[in-house]
């Protein structure tokens, strides 16, 4: 069956323009989650959604970033007037509940790069 | 202090060699435990989980020491395909509160 997938790729924006970045989960996982992954560090978690549950918006790093989820299906990732320092991998996983298993599975991530 | 702290590496070894990771993690209450691999310009894949009797999965050997809150993987007989990033993940239950290491790199060499 179909994974993660995310679009884009690969963004490249200018410093200050807005970015939207899409998630599509595995069909019939409950809960998705954002992460960001800088070079060389961990992944930094943003923002989960569970069903029509309030998203735990606890990670995101500034008011600049905000996500939305429609029900079980898409979702996007919306960072406005961008930074450099935003500049990183965006990773969005999905995972049947968000109990401790089973897993998370990943898409191949959207590289962002602002200039 | 880091979370989840890992060595970052590198760690370059020669085919057929044994290798080690360690993993340490700062939340005495963490209650899941994973490792991950992330292959180059490529997202984390599952590994295996840690159970607290440890657990093996062919080549790979993973335990779990509470008392010093570290954990661990062994890779046995290395093989070139195993060179990746492996990233300790570690948590108090749920998925969403799951803290990731920033990774380990191995290089296994012909």
């Amino acid at each position: 069956g179909a994974g993660v997938s995310q679009s884009p790729s690969n963004k490249v924006t200018e410093k200050g323009k807005d970015v939207e970045l899409r998630c599509d989960p595995i069909s019939g996982h409950t809960a998705l989650y954002w992460y960001r992954q800088r070079l060389g560090q961990g992944l930094e978690f943003l923002i989960y959604f569970q069903g029509n549950s309030a998203p735990d918006k606890s990670g995101l790093p500034s008011d600049r970033f905000s996500a939305e989820r429609t029900g079980e299906s898409v979702s996007t990732l919306t960072i406005q007037r961008t930074q450099q320092e935003d500049s990183a991998v965006y990773l969005c996983a999905s995972s049947l509940w968000v109990t401790s298993g089973p897993e998370q599975f990943f898409g191949p991530g959207t590289r962002l790069t602002v200039l | 202090r880091k979370e989840v702290e890992q060595d970052p590496g590198p760690f370059n070894v020669p085919e057929g060699a044994t290798v080690a990771f360690n993993c340490t993690y700062s939340n005495s209450a963490s209650q899941s435990f994973f490792w991950y691999r992330q292959d180059c310009r490529k997202e984390p894949k599952l590994l295996m989980s840690v159970y607290s009797s440890g657990n093996e999965d062919g080549r790979f050997t993973a335990q779990l020491n509470r008392a010093s809150q570290y954990i661990s993987l062994l890779i046995r007989d290395s093989k070139l395909s195993d060179s990746a990033t492996y990233l300790c993940v570690v948590g108090p239950g749920l998925l969403k509160d799951m803290r990731f290491g920033a990774g380990t790199r191995l290089t296994v060499k012909p």
